[in-house]
């Protein structure tokens, strides 16, 4: 079974760069598509973007300019880095696998990043 | 981007009613719709893709219909577990987006 785990800090100061890693167990990262979603507190959900393990990458245009997502096949992860961040930043943060049908199919328990000074 | 709209944004239910949430596109996008069950502080699940097949291991009360920019997710009988915040998606462009969400509870 699949399962995915963001870690990386909880607090981060308005202008720096938001940086989280997603830890892929029970399969290889290889030859699928991987993804990160936010949900602000007590909001929606929100893609952010996706990478193919070849390293290929689709950002949601509205964070393009802030967003790098990149893989690390050889320790089974992937990263997001999330630039000139502000309070509207803090959300739980979520990896999942995403499938070339457009689902995510499985997700990590997610992790709430808080953008205060 | 294509924008999701859903409806009712609530509702309020009882055990064993049947419920019927709406979700709307901006733009005709084929059959490129998910559904997603969330439950407080857990991750999404997804229930329902390609807007009306079943995923693996989730109860055959859930279902899913529609095609072009209307779909609807149905639970014929609503069970305890159910009581949750339900979200579609779509999938048809490269830029995925989510509908607002419509929050289930108990009447």
């Amino acid at each position: 079974q699949v399962q995915l785990q963001e870690s990386g800090p909880g607090l981060v100061k308005p202008s720096e760069t938001l940086s989280l890693t997603c830890t892929v167990s029970g399969g290889s990262i290889s030859s699928y598509y991987w993804s990160w979603i936010r949900q602000p507190p007590g909001k929606g959900l929100e893609w952010i973007g996706y990478i193919y393990y070849s390293g290929s990458t689709n950002y949601n245009p509205s964070l393009k300019s802030r967003v790098t997502i990149s893989v690390d096949t050889s320790k089974n992860q992937f990263s997001l880095k999330l630039s000139s961040v502000t309070a509207a930043d803090t959300a739980v943060y979520y990896c999942a696998r995403f499938t070339v049908a457009g689902t995510l199919g499985y997700w990590g328990q997610g992790t709430l990043v808080t953008v205060s000074s | 981007d294509i924008q999701m709209t859903q409806s009712p944004s609530s509702l309020s239910a009882s055990v064993g009613d049947r419920v019927t949430i709406t979700c709307r596109a901006s733009q005709s996008i084929s059959s490129y719709l998910n559904w997603y069950q969330q439950k407080p502080g857990k991750a999404p699940k997804l229930l329902i893709y390609a807007a009306s097949s079943l995923q693996s291991g989730v109860p055959s009360r859930f279902s899913g219909s529609g095609s072009g920019t209307d779909f609807t997710l149905t639970i014929s009988s609503l069970q305890p577990e159910d009581f949750a915040t339900y979200y579609c998606q779509q999938s048809y462009s490269t830029a995925l987006t989510f509908g607002p969400g419509t929050k289930v509870d108990i009447k």
